[in-house]
């Protein structure tokens, strides 16, 4: 059973480039949470999908827009990069009707440079 | 005010020892509390989750919660170099709307010295 996979795990972009991150959820999620870990801070909340729409929302600029599949994979799109995106991307995968903090899975990350 | 605090650290404790880490939330709904490990450049890691008030233990961790003082710990007995990691604690709101939203703290830098 896999869990949660990301790619790519590293990248580098140059500041004004667009960025294309993956998350396939673990198998028998619907929800896939993405949060973004500056270097030293916790993970910050972007957005939440479920169901193909964005259900919630952090607080981070338009640049940062996502896409979830019927197949409950998803896509975090970062625009016109800055210096200031380059950090951890996290993917969380869930359940929409479990509750319990156990069910909340998160990937390996993909760790994006801004030069 | 941050919603979720904690103490940065380093935290530094002798192997063997009882290492203590303390996290304080805003939002009194706030409904379920989460301690997460953090290896160097790795994700983070459940180590515990607790909902109700009082002591929750498994294994060398405990996680204590009072909501009333909105405050909930982390106690790693028996402290290991091996536990030596970035804790973050983290809180899922009242309206989280079912759809398991976190909010993080900035994390905890722990080291355990031989």
């Amino acid at each position: 059973d896999a869990g949660v996979t990301q790619s790519p795990t590293h990248l580098i972009k140059t500041r004004g480039q667009q960025v294309t991150l993956r998350c396939s959820p673990k198998s028998g999620h619907d929800t896939v949470s993405w949060y973004q870990q500056a270097l030293g801070q916790g993970p910050q909340f972007i957005f939440q999908y479920y169901e193909e729409e964005e259900r919630q929302r952090g607080n981070f600029p338009d640049r940062f827009s996502g896409h979830q599949f019927p197949n409950y994979s998803s896509e975090l799109n970062v625009n016109a990069l800055l210096l200031g995106d380059s950090a951890l991307y996290l993917c969380a995968s869930s359940s929409r009707g479990e509750l319990s903090g156990n069910t909340i899975y998160f990937g390996e990350g993909s760790w994006l440079t801004v030069v | 005010q941050k919603e979720v605090e904690q103490n940065s650290g380093p935290l530094s404790v002798p192997e063997g020892a009882i290492a203590s880490l303390n996290c304080t939330y805003s939002d009194r709904g706030s409904q379920s509390f989460f301690w997460y490990r953090q290896y160097s450049g790795k994700s983070p890691e459940l180590i515990m989750f607790i909902y109700s008030n009082g002591d929750k233990e498994d294994g060398r961790f405990t996680a204590q919660l009072n909501k009333a003082s909105q405050y909930v710990s982390l106690l790693i007995r028996d402290s290991q170099p091996s536990d030596s990691a970035t804790y973050l604690c983290a809180v899922r709101g009242e309206f989280s709307g079912g759809y398991n939203k976190l909010i993080f703290g900035a994390g905890t830098r722990l080291a355990v010295h031989p």
